[in-house]
């Protein structure tokens, strides 16, 4: 089945131990998004991939760093991880950016 | 600036019951596009409906059915005869059309769902 894949479900790191999220697609879509969702709240954009066109969104942290190597792959990160970045990261695909998003099941980030 | 609110933070019905989630929107583009996504406590999100600042048609699909009234600035959801599978919480979302802005989609804060067997 089509999917978006994410890699851990859970990684826990150290207080400024750089991490790296990833999250793969078979769906061939054009869009790939990272979000930040802390617990009880709503999805938060920080940043997406058209194609290999990146887009940052303004509040997002520095600390925070993506990749897309090619159209299936795309990896999140996080430079000096604080306690405040522990959270869920959902990464989601769509084949444009007004369309639907079809998201992975997130990974849950632990920072000691 | 775009705005979502979801102004029920928790719902709790019993099973069979019918149940409506709020959601208002705020935004200054004439084109733009509402969606309701649903997190089980799997947690991953999963897409329900799309719906264009165009198209004011209601929808429904079997159990579930979507009013978008522009007038209010609104477009609730519907859960008809719910059911335990249902609890969940259910985000409504605003994506601007053109994205060379900034909150280029922006989720409300979601309404926890719970239905009581």
């Amino acid at each position: 089945d089509a999917m978006v894949i994410q890699n851990p479900r859970y990684q826990v790191t150290q207080f400024g131990k750089p991490v790296t999220l990833s999250c793969s697609q078979t769906l061939n879509h054009n869009v790939m998004y990272w979000y930040q969702q802390k617990s009880s709240q709503a999805p938060k954009l920080l940043f997406h991939y058209y194609d290999k066109d990146f887009n940052n969104e303004a509040d997002t942290p520095d600390n925070f760093q993506s990749r897309r190597p090619n159209t299936s792959f795309c990896f999140l990160d996080i430079r000096s991880p604080g306690l405040g970045d522990a959270a869920m990261y959902l990464c989601a695909t769509s084949t444009d950016r007004v369309n639907e998003q079809f998201f992975g099941p997130g990974t849950r980030l632990t920072v000691l | 600036a775009q705005k979502v609110t979801q102004a029920q933070t928790e719902i709790s019905v019993v099973e069979k019951e019918d149940v409506t989630l709020d959601c208002v929107y705020e935004t200054r583009d004439t084109t733009y596009y509402l969606f309701w996504y649903k997190q089980p406590p799997s947690g991953e999100l999963v897409f329900l409906i799309r719906r264009n600042s165009f198209d004011e048609q209601n929808e429904i699909s079997g159990r579930y059915s979507w009013n978008f009234q522009k007038s209010t600035s609104s477009f609730n959801f519907t859960i008809t005869a719910s059911q335990v599978v249902d609890s969940a919480v259910y985000f409504c979302a605003l994506s601007e059309a053109l994205w060379n802005r900034d909150d280029k989609i922006i989720f409300g804060k979601g309404t926890r769902l719970h239905i009581l067997p």
